[in-house]
């Protein structure tokens, strides 16, 4: 079954500062996906990535997929409150035969310090 | 565009009750997942449902059973209720493609 590791569990950054969480995939995908969550809500899509080496931004996030499509990051530039929340990491397997469930790492949370 | 939605928003029930959760598909979807999350985890994959079908299933046992209708909406019925069934339950749908998936707002269920 697909595994994936996120890293780290939890962080805290002051506002403006910088921020990266890691997915990490035991096999290759065919499809990687992040959502934010607040805390006991719904998932909120932020973005798709399937191609080797495909980075996607939205507002002052961005996301990359490495060329062995095994390993993304979640980038967050100058956060702010509004970027606190669970992120998850969500992948298809490559292969699917017949496999079209999403597995999801355990998340990452963000806490922004004013 | 309503997107996906699921009722009811909390639930509680006690050990051995059964349970009925629902959820309505974005419009354009025909395939519908369930998923369970407990505190603290990543949610975990239950089945899947498409053409009115089970096509997938995950790690569950036979007391979580599932329905979808002509109009893609879909039900999640859980028997015999236990302790550790209390967590956040989710449905996504998505195009029959594998394309991106649209989780609802999810439904707590407490077992007392």
């Amino acid at each position: 079954s697909q595994e994936l590791e996120q890293s780290p569990q939890s962080l805290i950054v002051q506002e403006g500062k910088n921020l990266t969480i890691n997915c990490t995939s035991s096999k290759t995908l065919y499809g990687l996906y992040w959502y934010k969550q607040k805390y006991g809500e719904g998932l909120i899509f932020l973005m798709m990535l399937q191609k080797g080496g495909e980075e996607k931004s939205h507002e002052k996030i961005t996301a990359k997929l490495d060329e062995k499509k095994q390993q993304s990051s979640l980038h967050i530039t100058a956060s702010q409150p509004s970027h606190a929340g669970i992120y998850l990491c969500g992948a298809l397997p490559h292969r699917p035969n017949n496999d079209y469930k999403l597995s999801f790492g355990a998340g990452t949370t963000v806490t922004v310090r004013a | 565009d309503a997107g996906v939605t699921q009722s009811p928003t909390h639930l509680i029930k006690t050990r051995g009750q059964q349970v009925t959760l629902r959820c309505s598909p974005k419009s354009g979807h025909d395939t519908v997942s369930w998923y369970q999350q407990a505190l603290g985890q990543g949610p975990q994959f239950i089945f899947q449902y498409y053409e009115e079908e089970e096509r997938q299933r995950g790690n569950f046992p036979d007391r979580f059973s599932g329905h979808q209708f002509p109009n893609y909406s879909s039900e999640l019925n859980v028997n015999a209720l236990l302790l550790g069934d209390s967590a956040l339950y989710l449905c996504a749908s998505s195009p029959l493609d594998r394309g991106q998936a649209f989780f609802g707002p999810g439904t707590r269920l407490t077992v007392l």
